[in-house]
This record gives structure tokens, C-alpha cells and sequence, in this order.
């Protein structure tokens, strides 16, 4: 099945800056790539995502990166903001129903 | 809206209890999963439905069941708690056709305590 793995676990950064999580998969069929936030207590909820036919999306101050070949995709925060604070999980997509296989998590901090 | 809602956030049973985790959406969505959610872990796919009365198993089902009777609703059921069931479980749904198809959107979750 698929293996989703994510970096860093943790990531601090100081307001203004920005971040980058990144995450490999294993499985060469998954297609879809979404990236969810989760906010101490709240819900996963989807920011972005990327399907395996475009190389790069961008949604205002987030981007998603995907290269197929190498089979790594990557979540981008420009001109972080405290509220970025959160939870970020990348996850993979394959399965009839699509089910996804999730990364571990990478709690970001966004230091004023 | 899509609007995912969960029987209890809150939950506390003694081992060997059975316990039941209610899921219900109002979107009409053919897709409905499980998951648990432990620090450090992630979100781990217990079952999952893609229509009534189907499941497929996930990564980790072992010591869960599930049923679906209505297009709506996905039940997750611990026939027997165990201690090493404490965690928060999340429930989610995704439509199969339309612009969002593959999006997943969640419940709140049920924080369970198994004592």
C-alpha cells in the first residue's frame, strides 16, 4: 500500500518568513495530493491541493510543488502570519473510494 | 456547506465495553471513512464505506467494525474497548463526482477515553 512520509516534525519560524514542509510517497499511482491544517482542537481542514497533471499551484501565500518522477511533493508558506500556527498534514490519494494515506505531521509555529 | 457532525466529542468507557461512534453527513456523499488520530501518527484509516452497506478495511482495523445502513450515516463500532483504543477518531466524507471529488471533509472528532 502507500507509505506517505513527512518533514520536519516540528518547524519554528519567525513571522514574515517562510515555510516549507515536504512530503515523499511511495505508490507511482496515487494522483491527488491535498494538504490539510489542523488548528489545536478544530477539525483537518483542506488549504490546497494538487492533482499529478500539474507540476505547482498557488492559492494567494500557499503553493504545493509536485514532481512526479521523484515522487515528492512539497507544501510552501510565504509571509507567514501567527495564525499559520498549526498542524499540517500532507496526504496521498489512490484506492477505489480514493482513500487517503496521511503523513505524520509537522506542527508549525510561527514566532511574532 | 458540507456539514460532517459526530455523536460525542467527548467520551469516557471502561475496557470491554462496547462503544459506538456515530458519523452523519448532509451532503450526499458516497464516501465515508474512519480514522484515528494519535500524536506523532497522524491519521490512520480504520475503514471506510463507498457505498451502503459496503466497507473495505483499512490499515488498521483490527478490534473495529463498522456498518453503514443509510447513505448518510457511518458507524464506527468497538466491540470490546481496550485501553490501547484511547485516542481521538475522526470521521470524514468525499463526494465521487463534481468539482471536489476526492476531497475529503471531516467531523470534529470524539476524544475517547478508554479506562
Amino acid at each position: 500500500g502507500e507509505n506517505v512520509e513527512q518533514h520536519p516534525s516540528t518547524l519554528s519560524v519567525q513571522e514574515g518568513d517562510s515555510a516549507v514542509i515536504k512530503c515523499t510517497y511511495s505508490d507511482s499511482a496515487s494522483n491527488y495530493f491535498p494538504w490539510y491544517k489542523q488548528e489545536l482542537g478544530k477539525r483537518p481542514q483542506l488549504i490546497i491541493d494538487i492533482r499529478s497533471n500539474v507540476g505547482e499551484k498557488k492559492d494567494q501565500r500557499i503553493a504545493v510543488t509536485l514532481n512526479k518522477t521523484a515522487k515528492h511533493f512539497s507544501l510552501h508558506i510565504t509571509e507567514t502570519q501567527p495564525e499559520d500556527s498549526a498542524v499540517y498534514f500532507c496526504a496521498a490519494s489512490s484506492g477505489s473510494a480514493r482513500q487517503l494515506t496521511f503523513g505524520s505531521g509537522t506542527q508549525l509555529t510561527v514566532l511574532p | 456547506d458540507v456539514k460532517v457532525t459526530q455523536s460525542s466529542r467527548y467520551l469516557v468507557k471502561r475496557t470491554g465495553e462496547k462503544v459506538f461512534l456515530e458519523c452523519v453527513q448532509d451532503m450526499d456523499h458516497e464516501n465515508m471513512f474512519w480514522y484515528r488520530q494519535d500524536p506523532g501518527l497522524g491519521l490512520r484509516l480504520i475503514y471506510f464505506s463507498y457505498d451502503v452497506k459496503m466497507k473495505e478495511k483499512g490499515d488498521i482495523p483490527e478490534g473495529y467494525s463498522v456498518s453503514r445502513e443509510k447513505k448518510e450515516r457511518f458507524s464506527l463500532i468497538l466491540e470490546s474497548a481496550s485501553t490501547n483504543q484511547t485516542s481521538m477518531y475522526l470521521c470524514a466524507s468525499s463526494p465521487t463526482s463534481g468539482g471536489n471529488t476526492d476531497t475529503q471533509y471531516f467531523g470534529p472528532g470524539t476524544r475517547l477515553t478508554v479506562l
